[in-house]
């Protein structure tokens, strides 16, 4: 149980382009998910918290109109880097808690996004 | 500020040479600590929710112990399979949900 999946898995744009990533929870239904971006060897820094049927929080520093977030249903959200440029290249990673599952505050990732812009 | 620490950085073993990797943690009102196991270019794996000092978790050669300031995840006969990032983050009663992540340790184990 608790399966988080993303799609997809790796993906490589053109500057200026917009790349669409989608979470979903394949077991459980998820009202929140998180979306995280990791850079080499570093670890997992988050990015903002999506909720199902409100807007998403995002944290200090990044710009929402940049990371648009859709959280469209009970299992999927969305993360669209919107004119994506070459800084934005990074390992992006959703997470959701089952709440389900007995332990309502652990979260389950998925396998992550490869962006690489060009 | 909740914050997250983790030593050390990295970690060579020899295949059975048992050891412990550290989280030392600040955060106001624990909800939960969390280990997760991440791959190199893969998403963390879950392994262990804490949520009280005492509490000791086990799965095959992995324990995971909590007390007050810090969490341990001990490993004991390590084979080359469990090379991997080890990560560690908390979850506090401010955060609504959110982890907060330690820099990870990463293991190498050697046959």
């Amino acid at each position: 149980g608790a399966v988080v999946s993303q799609h997809p898995s790796w993906v490589i744009c053109k500057s200026g382009t917009s790349v669409k990533i989608e979470c979903r929870s394949l077991d459980f239904q998820a009202t929140t998910m998180f979306w995280y971006r990791q850079f080499p060897k570093q670890s997992l820094m988050l990015m903002a918290t999506s909720n199902e049927g409100s807007k998403a929080t995002y944290e200090q520093g990044v710009e929402k109109d940049k990371f648009l977030i859709n959280h469209a249903s009970l299992t999927l959200s969305t993360l669209t880097v919107t004119s994506a440029h070459p800084e934005d290249s990074s390992f992006y990673i959703c997470s959701a808690p089952d709440l389900t599952s007995g332990s309502e505050d652990t979260q389950y990732f998925g396998p992550g996004t490869r962006l690489t812009v060009l | 500020e909740d914050q997250v620490t983790q030593s050390p950085e990295a970690l060579r073993l020899q295949e059975g040479e048992s050891s412990s990797l550290n989280c030392s943690y600040t955060v106001s009102g624990l909800r939960g600590l969390f280990w997760y196991r991440q791959d190199p270019g893969k998403g963390p794996e879950f392994l262990f929710t804490l949520y009280s000092a005492g509490e000791e978790k086990e799965k095959e050669r992995l324990k995971a112990t909590l007390t007050k300031k810090e969490s341990f995840l001990h490993i004991t006969a390590p084979k080359p399979e469990d090379s991997a990032t080890y990560l560690c983050a908390v979850h506090g009663s401010s955060n609504t949900g959110k982890l907060i992540f330690g820099q990870g340790t990463t293991l190498q184990v050697k046959p």
